[in-house]
């Protein structure tokens, strides 16, 4: 399955550092959304862009910081990261049609470690 | 509101059948099911939407029944590959996107 891609695979980074997850989906969606899944804790939903425009920022901390820049494209700009963001963080696109209908496709992940 | 699935867990012997629940203490207008192998990306199982319907995805079937505001995950003459992560999600809050909110999953182990 290759609709959605997510890249890096694996990150590995320091509190001080600053870096970046893309996300690209090459079925033609509309929206695209964040998850973050940590051990022993349900999928969170933690943003939502429907046509490049961010409709949803569930309570995020600033530290984590979205970017659409086109419909195809998702970035999650990470810095001054701490311990408890290591996490999978998954991106996922959907269709964009009737709320609530609308069958969300998932990338792989990338698997981000804090230390 | 987070759904609440149960069991948290099951194993199964090859064969053998499961019911996953997925209950909500809202409304619910509708129900997605997914599945989750260990290191993978969660992939698509069904949508069930108000109305009561049952759906079927080979020997997976579910239901929703939303007079209960709950839906049940059937797996029939399990198989090795029916092991993961069942995770439903249900949408929440306004907006004309599907926002989902998911349950805390249930691990499904089948062995032969």
């Amino acid at each position: 399955e290759t609709g959605v891609t997510q890249t890096p695979r694996h990150l590995v980074m320091g509190m001080t550092n600053k870096k970046s997850l893309k996300c690209e989906q090459h079925l033609g969606h509309n929206a695209m959304y964040w998850y973050k899944q940590s051990a022993k804790k349900p999928l969170e939903l933690m943003f939502v862009y429907s046509l490049e425009e961010r409709v949803e920022n569930n309570s995020v901390p600033s530290r984590f910081s979205p970017e659409c820049p086109n419909s195809s494209h998702l970035f999650l700009h990470l810095h001054t990261l701490q311990p408890e963001d290591s996490a999978l963080y998954l991106c996922a696109s959907s269709q964009g049609a009737l709320a609530g209908q609308d069958t969300q496709y998932f990338g792989p992940g990338t698997r981000l470690t804090v230390l | 509101q987070q759904p609440v699935q149960s069991p948290q867990a099951v194993i199964l012997r090859e064969g053998e059948d499961a019911v996953i629940n997925c209950s909500s203490s809202k409304a619910l207008y509708s129900v997605h099911w997914y599945r989750q192998k260990h290191g993978e990306a969660p992939v698509f199982l069904m949508i069930l939407l108000k109305g009561g319907e049952q759906k079927g995805h080979d020997k997976i079937s579910a239901s929703f029944n939303e007079k209960k505001q709950q839906s049940s995950l059937y797996l029939t003459a399990s198989q090795l590959s029916y092991s993961g992560t069942y995770f439903c999600g249900t949408p929440f809050g306004p907006g004309g996107y599907n926002k989902l909110i998911f349950g805390a999953g249930t691990r499904l182990a089948v062995h032969p």
